[in-house]
């Protein structure tokens, strides 16, 4: 099962980008990389997912290089209320009985602290 | 669709006694996951279910914690007897397993045993 690494925790001020980087050195080939935000009190919430290259929606970007052993999630001008834990996963919840290789797992995560 | 559904919110029970936790996943769904989070170990996973079929239960702490899922509709989290060390906040998550990765996650419940 890919594990994943990231830094405890991170501070940043309102306005600035905020990149956020994870190493996966284990990702399998059919593995989906995911960032999730949890604030306090609230369950885990999706923010982006990606297999390769770049990736970016409405809320963040993700950066995936070509072996894929890292990615790097991007916040563009933070303000107070993305102050919460960022979590790495890879994984592809579509796998079979037998495989252990269906879970989501989640690591420690990142906390994220914006300050005015 | 009102997103996945626990309850209760809040449950405070004495050492001993069974406490059943309840989540309604989102309609059309086919994977339901049950979490546990703790300042000391994070998010972990206990057991998944695939079309109400349990796939991966080989985070269910021991045996006391029991999950089951009669329908799409429905499943619960067992703990028989409780003890303080279950003391945690339980969070179910349903998936449409298309999207890969994505899960919808509950608001979760906070379990106390004192």
């Amino acid at each position: 099962l890919a594990k994943t690494t990231q830094p405890i925790s991170m501070d940043s001020y309102e306005g600035q980008e905020v990149n956020i980087t994870c190493s996966h050195n284990n990702i399998a080939t059919n593995d989906y990389i995911t960032w999730y935000q949890q604030f306090p009190s609230q369950g885990p919430r999706f923010i982006i997912q990606g297999y390769k290259t770049k990736v970016t929606n409405e809320v963040a970007s993700l950066f995936i290089p070509a072996d894929r052993k890292s990615s790097t999630l991007s916040l563009p001008r933070v303000s107070l209320s993305d102050t919460a834990v960022y979590y790495c996963l890879v994984g592809d919840i579509r796998r079979r009985r037998g495989s252990t290789l269906g879970r989501l797992y989640f690591g420690r995560g990142t906390q994220l602290t914006v300050w005015p | 669709d009102a997103g996945v559904i626990q309850s209760p919110r809040h449950e405070v029970t004495e050492m001993g006694q069974e406490v059943t936790l309840r989540c309604k996943p989102i309609s059309g769904h086919d994977y339901l996951f049950w979490y546990r989070q703790t300042m000391m170990r994070g998010l972990e996973l206990l057991i998944y279910f695939n079309n109400n079929v349990p796939i991966d239960d080989s985070g269910m702490p021991e045996d006391r914690f029991s999950a089951k899922m009669p329908n799409a509709s429905f499943s619960t989290l067992k703990i028989q007897p409780s003890e303080p060390r279950d003391s945690a906040v339980y969070f179910c998550a349903s998936s449409p397993g298309q999207t890969r990765t994505e899960a919808f996650f509950g608001q979760g419940t906070r379990l106390t045993v004192v």
